[in-house]
């Protein structure tokens, strides 16, 4: 089955630096990869997603990245604020049954003022 | 439109206790899986469900079971208890469209199982 690994596990940035979040996953087959926040309490939330046939997307200050070839993909927060804090987890899915996802272990993402 | 809701949003049952955890999608949304979230293992796949057929299956025992209804409502099951089951069971929602046009999952709060 797939298997879905995050790197780094925590990560702390001052206000206004960048962070950045990488995963590799296993299956070739995957082509849809979805990333979520979580906060406290709170189930995780859809920020931005990619599908295997696009390299990159943008959505304001988030961005995600797609390496196929490598199998990576990775987010990266630009200008982060304190509300950027919170539990990121990344996803590996098939774009034809997106309902079974295998995350990756969550990097809890600390902004500091 | 109303988003994915769970009930209870707390629960707490004894070990061999049984529980049953309820979801209601978003309005339209067909498809409903379910997740477990533990500290050391993460957000682990339980089921989906689809049209009231169980689509995909997780690496769980037999011991965890759910059904959707016509109106896409889901539940899940866990008979007896064990204190690993200690967990935030969370449901997740999507459309399900035909493909390459997106199939977000939209989670619900989810329902904090404690096991005494």
């Amino acid at each position: 089955g797939e298997n879905v690994e995050q790197h780094p596990s925590t990560l702390s940035v001052q206000e206004g630096d960048s962070a950045v979040i990488k995963c590799t996953y296993s299956d070739s087959a995957s082509n849809y990869f979805p990333w979520y926040k979580q906060e406290l309490g709170k189930g995780p939330q859809l920020i931005i997603d990619i599908r295997s046939n696009v390299g990159e997307k943008k959505d304001q200050r988030i961005a995600v990245t797609l390496n196929k070839t490598a199998k990576h993909f990775s987010l990266h927060i630009t200008e982060t604020q304190p509300e950027d804090s919170a539990v990121y987890f990344c996803a590996a899915s098939w774009l034809t049954n997106a309902g079974k996802s295998t995350f990756g272990d969550g990097t809890t993402l600390t902004v500091k003022p | 439109k109303a988003g994915v809701t769970q009930t209870p949003r707390y629960l707490i049952k004894t070990r061999g206790q049984q529980v049953t955890l309820s979801c209601s999608p978003i309005s339209g949304h067909r498809s409903v899986s379910w997740y477990q979230q533990t500290p050391g293992q993460g957000l682990q796949f339980l089921f989906e469900y689809f049209s009231e057929t169980q689509r995909n299956k997780g690496n769980f025992p037999g011991r965890f079971s759910g059904r959707q209804f016509s109106n896409s409502r889901s539940e899940m099951n866990v008979s007896t208890l064990e204190l690993g089951d200690s967990a935030l069971y969370l449901c997740a929602s999507s459309l399900v469209v035909p493909p390459g046009l997106g199939n977000e999952q939209f989670f619900g709060p989810g329902t904090r199982l404690t096991v005494l």
